[in-house]
């Protein structure tokens, strides 16, 4: 079965500190996409980063790093010198891709509310 | 910069009345999904289309809800009669898939968010 696990519901830092956020998934498939959305208080979801089964290179987006590694099923989101802007609901979620074309919906998991302290 | 909208943004409605949402994916999109948010379930996929026809619907309580997509640039979502544990936020969001290509982002709208009384 498919599924997300973000075990971290809520973290608190301070500005400027890093901090990473865990995602575990589980999926019978070798082709998937994985994905992490942010979600601020004003509530809309904002679409960060894509990932495919295939591509497992970190990427590096300014602050924001992503680490996917097949093996611990993991994929792992790192914010360095986090700011209170960061403050928000985050996201992971995966999406298969089915017999005879992707199945595209997003299983999402539960989220972790980061909250950066001033 | 093209993005997916909705309308309305806020519906506060009494129980029993008929609550529509509407969606408007960012052109040129073929694939539209209905997802609604809740704190008790997270984030729920009810519904979703791919070049106007409904490919799954099996996340919706089939009595009350129905989704359909009249044209290209509108879907929508109905609730009829409404019951207060509908009260939620429900997100449209929009892709592209093309046939073969493996390759699919979700773009989300700002969401409608529903009180039923």
């Amino acid at each position: 079965a498919q599924k997300v696990t973000q075990a971290q519901t809520e973290i608190s830092v301070v500005e400027k500190e890093d901090v990473t956020l865990d995602c575990v998934y589980e999926t019978r498939d070798t082709t998937y996409y994985l994905f992490w959305y942010k979600q601020p208080p004003s509530g809309e979801l904002v679409f960060l980063i894509r990932r495919n089964s295939f591509d497992e290179q970190n990427e590096i987006s300014g602050r924001y790093s992503w680490n996917f590694q097949k093996s611990t099923s993991s994929f792992n989101f790192t914010i360095t010198a986090s700011q209170v802007v960061d403050s928000a609901v985050y996201f992971c979620a995966l999406s298969e891709w089915g017999y005879g074309g992707a199945t595209n919906k997003l299983i999402f998991g539960t989220g972790t509310l980061l909250a950066v302290q001033p | 910069d093209a993005r997916v909208t909705q309308t309305p943004r806020d519906k506060v409605t009494e129980m029993g009345q008929e609550v529509t949402m509407r969606c408007q994916p960012i052109l040129g999109h073929n694939t539209v999904f209905w997802y609604r948010q809740t704190m008790m379930q997270g984030l729920e996929l009810l519904a979703y289309f791919r070049n106007r026809a409904p490919l799954d619907d099996s996340g919706m309580p089939k009595d009350r809800f129905s989704a359909e997509m009249p044209d290209a640039t509108l879907a929508t979502l109905k609730i009829q009669p409404s019951e207060p544990r509908d009260s939620a936020v429900y997100f449209c969001a929009s892709g592209l898939v093309l046939a073969g290509v493996p390759d699919e982002t979700q773009y989300f709208g700002p969401g409608t968010r529903l009180l039923v009384l």
